[in-house]
């Protein structure tokens, strides 16, 4: 298994271009999401989803969007991008076994620089 | 909703000492623990998780340790090397969602031979 891949590793964006973050596991999980990690500071949600077709807003969802049309697929869409999105941004999975909480698995990230 | 405190933000051990981090939430319906270790430019990685049902759990060198009556749970490392370094980060779940975690704003800790 190749786990939660994400692409691309790297990208600089001018302010007020778009771009699509791509996510893709291959373990099956029901569960996924979409955290940034700003210098220094944890992890903040920005969506989630349950399931395909089920989408969900985190802790700090604006200027970000998501669908799920698959299983194994979790794109964020970034639009109109501005320098306070300058951050690296985590797809994650998991599994939600027997109803109770299970590890979350994380990406490479992606590093992401608005100009 | 949740917030989690994490402390102390950078923490310098010698090779062979023990580590403690220390994290509160605010939450009292949080029932999932995790901890995450993050190296430089890496993902982070799950190295321990306790539930709330659990006081204690112990793997190798590492420990976590839970007080759901003061709302904190700590990270216990022993016999430090150095790659131990790394920033680590706690987290609580809520049981919202979709088992969604909050998570602290990390320890860098680093360990000196």
């Amino acid at each position: 298994n190749a786990g939660v891949t994400q692409t691309p590793k790297f990208r600089i964006l001018k302010i007020g271009q778009s771009m699509t973050l791509q996510c893709t596991q291959d373990m099956n999980h029901n569960y996924m999401y979409w955290y940034r990690q700003d210098p220094g500071m944890g992890l903040k949600l920005i969506y989630y989803s349950v399931g395909a077709g089920i989408t969900d807003k985190g802790e700090v969802p604006n200027g970000y969007n998501v669908s799920r049309s698959t299983t194994e697929d979790f794109p964020l869409r970034l639009e109109l991008a501005a320098p306070s999105q300058t951050s690296v941004y985590f797809c994650a999975s998991s599994y939600p076994y027997g109803g109770s909480n299970q590890p979350q698995h994380f990406g490479d990230g992606t590093r992401l620089s608005i100009l | 909703g949740e917030n989690v405190e994490q402390h102390p933000s950078t923490l310098s051990v010698q090779e062979g000492d023990s580590a403690v981090i220390k994290c509160t939430y605010s939450d009292s319906a949080s029932n999932y623990f995790p901890w995450y270790k993050q190296e430089l430019g890496k993902r982070p990685q799950l190295i321990i998780d306790i539930r709330s049902n659990v006081g204690e759990k112990k793997d190798q060198r590492i420990a976590v340790t839970l007080n759901k009556t003061a709302k904190h749970f700590s990270l216990h490392i022993t016999e430090t090397q150095p790659e131990d370094s790394a920033v680590y980060f706690c987290a609580a779940n809520p049981q919202t969602g979709a088992n969604n975690l909050f998570f602290g704003t990390g320890t860098r800790l680093t360990v000196i031979p």
